[in-house]
């Protein structure tokens, strides 16, 4: 079966734009997460999402960031007005359930901010 | 706060020997993650450590967990070209789904 999807791959924004990244996770699949890599760094945790409930947003990193999974399976990643600093790899994950506990991760969206 | 470190961040090593990865972490955890990333892919599930003491092996990757020291290894055995990647430990903060990586090590192996 197909695997976790992100769309688009790779996305330049001006700096102040907004961009919507998603994720389609793997079909039946409970558990959504949401992960920042910086460049030579590892994944850092953003969100996480059961079903259609956000039971986790720690690591947002400020009130611009703004993720949802309206009807428990694809999910959007929303960064507003973006800055620089915003340039990373966006990561997505999913699992079958809370209690499995193996992520599969999606190729990620490569974000560039100029 | 959680703090996950791993060393080396960079492995260089010929094919053929032995080597040990180590993570390390600062809170109280007993659900540690193995990943490996290729250059511009994502990342992979290698193992899945539940338990003190827990050991897998898959070729010639071997991982451990001893949750009283708080340190995972992984150990390369004979190592191989393909095996060159960058490797990630993660662990579950608070045992909710909620995965704190390390910062990777990179490991290059030459023939």
């Amino acid at each position: 079966g197909a695997g976790v999807s992100q769309s688009p791959r790779y996305k330049v924004a001006k700096r102040g734009q907004d961009v919507a990244l998603r994720c389609d996770p793997i079909s039946g699949h409970v558990s959504l997460f949401w992960y920042q890599q910086a460049l030579g760094q590892g994944p850092e945790f953003l969100t996480y999402f059961q079903n259609e409930a956000q039971l986790d947003k720690s690591g947002l990193p400020s009130d611009r960031f703004f993720a949802e999974r309206p009807e428990g399976s694809v999910s959007t990643l929303k960064i507003q007005r973006t800055q620089q600093e915003d340039s990373a790899v966006y990561l997505c994950a999913s699992s079958i359930g809370p209690f499995v506990y193996e992520q599969y991760f999606g190729p990620g969206t490569r974000l560039t901010v100029t | 706060e959680l703090k996950v470190e791993q060393n080396p961040l960079f492995l260089s090593m010929q094919e053929g020997k032995n080597y040990t990865i180590y993570c390390n972490y600062s809170t109280t955890s007993d659900r540690l993650y193995w990943y490996r990333q290729d250059p511009g892919k994502s990342l992979e599930s290698l193992f899945v450590l539940l338990s003190n003491g827990a050991v897998k092996q898959e070729g010639r990757l071997m991982a451990s967990l001893d949750t009283k020291a708080r340190l995972s290894t992984l150990h390369i055995t004979a190592a191989v070209h393909d095996l060159s990647a960058t490797y990630f430990c993660a662990v579950d903060l608070d045992n909710n789904n909620d995965m704190r990586f390390g910062a990777g090590t990179r490991l290059t192996v030459k023939p």
